[in-house]
Formats: structure tokens, sequence, C-alpha cells
């Protein structure tokens, strides 16, 4: 499994954009980028996902680097209700889609 | 949609008695879950996977004599810790895969807050 590295935590201030970072420079080639949240006492829940494009949903923007050994989770406009425990996972893709395996992740706290 | 569910919430119960816990996808078919366990400060870990049918694959350490997994419908696994202890106090999460278009994630149940007194 390719290794992440993120920081251990990161703050920010509500409706001030927020970049997350994830460094997986051991990603293979048929690796997706997968981020997930955990708020406070839940399951996490999943976020957004890519293989080389940037992506955008309604949640987050994924930036991905070229070289795919790094990418960033960008939430717009962060609330209160974004903070959360942040993980990036690379995941094999295809038709054997692999399990996920949580790293300590990136723990986000939003001032108000 | 995708919404996954868990039963109970949150258990107590004596050392030495079984807990089963449920997991069901609700508007979705789960040809694969998983079992995670999460405690305190510390990050997920994956106890075992099991796909619809057959039987569960566990992951290295996880003793499978004690945590049974039962995958018996394509909404439902369980997961029963059989003569549970004080060290089996934890944070049980359970997620689910489906078909297309949900193959690439996996949806997260509320998790499972089991006390073993």
């Amino acid at each position: 499994d390719a290794k992440t590295t993120q920081p251990n935590s990161m703050e920010s201030n509500e409706e001030e954009p927020v970049h997350l970072p994830c460094n997986h420079s051991t990603i293979s080639g048929t690796d997706y980028i997968h981020w997930y949240r955990q708020l406070p006492s839940q399951g996490p829940e999943y976020v957004i996902h890519g293989l080389t494009s940037n992506v955008n949903n309604r949640m987050a923007s994924l930036a991905i680097a070229e070289d795919r050994k790094s990418s960033t989770l960008i939430l717009h406009r962060a609330t209160l209700r974004d903070a959360a425990v942040y993980y990036c996972i690379p995941l094999m893709g295809g038709t054997s889609y692999g399990k996920l395996t949580f790293g300590q992740g990136t723990i986000l706290t939003v001032h108000p | 949609g995708a919404v996954v569910s868990q039963h109970p919430s949150r258990v107590i119960c004596k050392s030495g008695t079984s807990v089963k816990i449920e997991c069901r996808s609700l508007d979705f078919q789960a040809t694969t879950m998983f079992w995670y366990r999460q405690f305190p400060k510390q990050s997920l870990m994956l106890m075992a996977t099991s796909n619809e049918g057959s039987k569960a694959t566990y992951e290295q350490g996880v003793e499978k004599d004690k945590f049974l997994i039962n995958h018996a419908s394509l909404t439902l696994s369980t997961l029963t810790v059989t003569s549970a202890h004080p060290e089996d106090s934890s944070f049980y999460i359970c997620s689910a895969r489906g078909l297309y278009p949900l193959q690439e994630t996996q949806y997260f149940g509320p998790g499972t807050r089991l006390l073993v007194l």
C-alpha cells in the first residue's frame, strides 16, 4: 500500500479557504486518491476522489500534482461543521477496488 | 442515497458475554462490507472484509473466533464480539461498497460504541 504523509493538525477561520496537503510519493499508477473525513464521534464520510485530473464536487475540490506524488484537498469556505479529521488514502482502482487503510490524518480546527 | 445504519449505537455489557452489532445498507445492495475498530485518539483499524455469501477475510492479528462476521444478505452484515472483555471496549464502525456506480467509494455507518464492564 502507498504510504501517505499529512500534517497532524491545521487551523482555519470560518468562511476562509482551507488547503489540506497530502504526500503520497509511492503511489502506483492505478491508485486513485481518496479523501474521507471523520467528524467527532461519527463514522467517516466520503469527500472526494480522483486519479489524475483535478476534481470538484459540492463539498470540496481536489488538486492532484502532475507527478501524482501529492494532492491537496481544498475547502473553499470552511464552516464550523468542517471541523474533522481528514484522511488522504490511495486506493487501487480498476476491477478490484481494494480496501481503505486509514493513517493518522489531519485534525482540522475551524475557529468562529 | 447510499446510507448505512448500525444498531445499536451504543451498548454496555458484562465481561464474558457476547454482543451482536448489525450493519445495514438502507438504499443499496452492498456486495462488500468492512468492519473497523477505533480506540480513543487513534485512527480506524480494519478488522475484516466480508462479501455476501462468503466467509470473511480477517486482517492479521484479528481473532476470527472472537469476532464473528456474517454477511448473509446484500443489505445486512453482523459482527458478534464473543466472550467480550474490557479490552474489547471500542468504537466499531462498518462500511459498505455497492455495485456500479457506488463501487468506487465506501459508505460508513455511524458507529457502535461498546463498553465492556
